[in-house]
């Protein structure tokens, strides 16, 4: 079993719709990072977080850490939003990361 | 601020040739990561370097993979030789120390033939 574990491993919406990411973890913790990857490009990072929650615009990060799992929500959702979303931990002074959710939005 | 550049972009070759992968990272980043990601996969760190020191390499396949980061700064990942198993993406990041946020490179395409 993964030490990073997301899902969906897939998701496509409409234009508009709210969007939801989850990620669960094994492993005593940190931080925890959302990553967004566009096709072909490098990984920018949404989000550091170590509990409660965090806004940036339309995308809104949770985390329970005595549940060990993450939400990452996406409002008003739009077709550049299309990308992989990669949750990822630290641990031990690492980043394990988890499979990613490719997301499309459809216009 | 210029951010972590990887070159090439794209790379094909036979498999048995080698390949070299060159990262410069962000300026003042003293940690460098190599990663390898393969297709529909979360990155896997391959190699952490510390300044000039290889701090990590638990997972660095190291009969065939070496890596070097000369003076602290510059780094090169390279395969010899490679195997179809290799194609995959291979991303180097940095962040000012160890516990810091990463700043991930665009990534080094690589596929072996």
């Amino acid at each position: 079993k993964n030490e990073v574990e997301q899902s969906p491993q897939n998701l496509t919406a409409q234009e508009g719709e709210f969007i939801t990411i989850n990620c669960s973890y094994s492993v005593g913790i940190s931080a925890l990072h959302w990553l967004q990857q566009h096709p072909g490009g490098g990984i920018v990072s949404l989000f550091m977080l170590s509990s409660g929650k965090k806004k940036h615009g339309r995308l809104i990060a949770t985390i329970n850490i005595q549940e060990k799992h993450s939400s990452l929500h996406i409002t008003a959702s739009h077709p550049r939003d299309s990308a992989v979303y990669i949750c990822a931990v630290r641990s031990d002074q690492k980043l394990v990361f988890g499979q990613g959710t490719r997301l499309t939005i459809n216009p | 601020e210029a951010g972590v550049v990887q070159s090439p972009r794209y790379k094909i070759i036979e498999k048995k040739q080698p390949v070299a992968f060159w990262c410069n990272p962000i300026s003042g980043h003293n940690t460098l990561y190599w990663y390898l990601q393969n297709l529909g996969q979360g990155p896997e760190l391959l190699i952490r370097y510390e300044n000039e020191e290889a701090v990590d390499d638990s997972q660095l396949p190291k009969d065939r993979f070496s890596a070097e980061r000369l003076k602290g700064v510059d780094s090169t990942l390279k395969i010899q030789p490679a195997e179809l198993g290799d194609s995959a993406v291979y991303l180097c990041a940095s962040s000012l120390v160890t516990a810091a946020e990463q700043f991930f490179g665009p990534g080094t395409r690589l596929t072996v033939l």
